[in-house]
């Protein structure tokens, strides 16, 4: 399969402890993206990487979330001191420069729950 | 519009019918829109990107239209089928420098009952 994959689909942890999800993107694509999905809601804009620079990181991305791509192909999105309000769907595209007008590719996503 | 809106919030229809969502969107710095498929515990599914106005994509018994100046668009499915159960999203992108980042709705949720 060589479309984006996302690790662990599923991840239950007690709050107040940290949590990393990993993200690796379709291989040729240099822009990777971070949404949180929340019950009802649409998927909201975390962050942004262009190869390895993070370009744009969302208000909500609060100083407990840090997300790396230091290569320039997987990700890591951290959630560190994780509250209940974090439980989501954490999901990761991935797209090209020149992709169809901007078209993105999704992983799907890793769910969280906070207990 | 501030937001991108999605009506039906959720849809029940039989097996043949025919049924209809609405995207609303800011016009402003309008740059493309968006729609996703996404069944449950697999990845959104990218269906159509549109950018102009009066734009028609259509994708088998799926199709979709855009009117970037009112700021809307349609997703339209003809003779929806069990398997079309999924959630729908749109979402627009605007002019944004780089990053092209899509704000999406919060999906028209559809069960079709066979």
């Amino acid at each position: 399969d060589t479309g984006v994959s996302q690790d662990p689909r599923h991840k239950i942890t007690k709050r107040g402890q940290n949590v990393t999800f990993r993200c690796d993107p379709i291989s040729e694509h240099n822009r990777l993206y971070w949404y949180r999905q929340t019950l009802g809601q649409g998927p909201e804009f975390l962050t942004y990487f262009q190869n390895e620079a993070q370009l744009e990181k969302s208000r909500l991305l609060s100083d407990r979330f840090s997300a790396e791509r230091p290569k320039g192909s997987f990700s890591t999105l951290e959630i560190q001191r994780t509250e209940q309000g974090d439980s989501a769907m954490y999901l990761c595209a991935s797209g090209t420069p020149g992709g169809a007008s901007g078209e993105l590719f999704f992983g799907e996503g890793s769910r969280l729950t906070v207990l | 519009i501030l937001n991108v809106e999605q009506s039906p919030q959720s849809l029940h229809v039989q097996e043949g019918d025919s049924t209809n969502f609405t995207c609303s969107f800011p016009s402003s710095n309008f740059y493309a829109l968006h729609w996703y498929r996404w069944e449950t515990a697999k990845s959104p599914e990218a269906l159509f990107v549109m950018t102009l106005n009066g734009d028609e994509k259509k994708k088998g018994r799926i199709s979709a239209t855009l009117n970037t100046k009112e700021g809307y668009s349609y997703l339209y499915i003809k003779g929806s089928q069990p398997e079309d159960s999924a959630t729908y999203l749109c979402a627009r992108s605007r002019q944004s420098g780089s990053a092209r980042q899509l704000t999406f709705g919060s999906g028209t949720q559809l069960t079709v009952l066979p």
